[in-house]
């Protein structure tokens, strides 16, 4: 059972690249999220998509986009990477959007 | 004031007795709670959901959730050194469409 898996689990990007972060998984969720994790500032929602053709904003939405691909698949867009873009990147899906949510493995990211 | 709070610990407690983590949101209308733990380095896994009044226990571990006082609780009881992790607490607020995390509690369980 692959659960929610991330590509990649590590990247270095240099100050203004561009990258996309992949996410999908297999249980036939409908809501998926992109949250990013800091030393001290816990887990905080970037985007989420309670359903397939559904985006939101979360708390920390600026310099990101999502694309919600199909009910599987939904990726988070860096547009022109900065320092404080500099975290560790979690993709999670859950059945609906009250229910818990099941994480995939990380995808640390430095941006010099 | 946070949507989600948690003292950040560390909470440190012998091996064997029983840990406490507490958990305050601050929205009423708030109908499903979480919680995770997360080794250093890896990803939040899911331990306990609650989404009515009362105890909910799963093995060694209890979450309390009182909606009245808007908290929500875990005990970890006959701790043992390998439940030492960070514990996120986490929200669906206003019973919407996202999860929302406290910034969690540092556990050490001593041998």
């Amino acid at each position: 059972n692959a659960g929610v898996t991330q590509t990649p689990k590590f990247q270095v990007l240099k100050t203004g690249q561009s990258m996309t972060l992949q996410c999908a998984q297999d249980m036939n969720h409908n809501s998926m999220y992109w949250y990013r994790q800091d030393p001290g500032m816990g887990l905080r929602l970037i985007y989420y998509s309670a359903s397939e053709g559904t985006t939101d904003k979360g708390e920390v939405p600026n310099g990101y986009n999502v694309s919600r691909l199909n009910k599987r698949e939904f990726s988070l867009r860096l547009e022109s990477a900065a320092p404080s873009q500099t975290s560790v990147y979690f993709c999670a899906s859950s059945p609906t959007a009250n229910t818990e949510a099941f994480f995939g493995q990380g995808t640390r990211l430095t941006v010099v | 004031q946070k949507e989600v709070e948690q003292n950040s610990g560390p909470l440190s407690v012998p091996e064997g007795a029983i840990a406490s983590l507490n958990c305050t949101y601050s929205d009423r209308g708030s109908q499903s709670f979480f919680w995770y733990r997360q080794y250093s380095g890896k990803s939040p896994e899911l331990i306990m959901s609650i989404y009515s009044n009362g105890d909910k226990e799963d093995g060694r571990f209890t979450a309390q959730l009182n909606k009245a006082s808007q908290y929500v609780s875990l005990l970890i009881r006959d701790s043992q050194p390998s439940d030492s992790a960070t514990y996120l607490c986490a929200v669906n607020p206003g019973g919407g469409n996202k999860l929302t995390f406290g910034t969690g509690t540092q556990l050490k369980v001593e041998l």
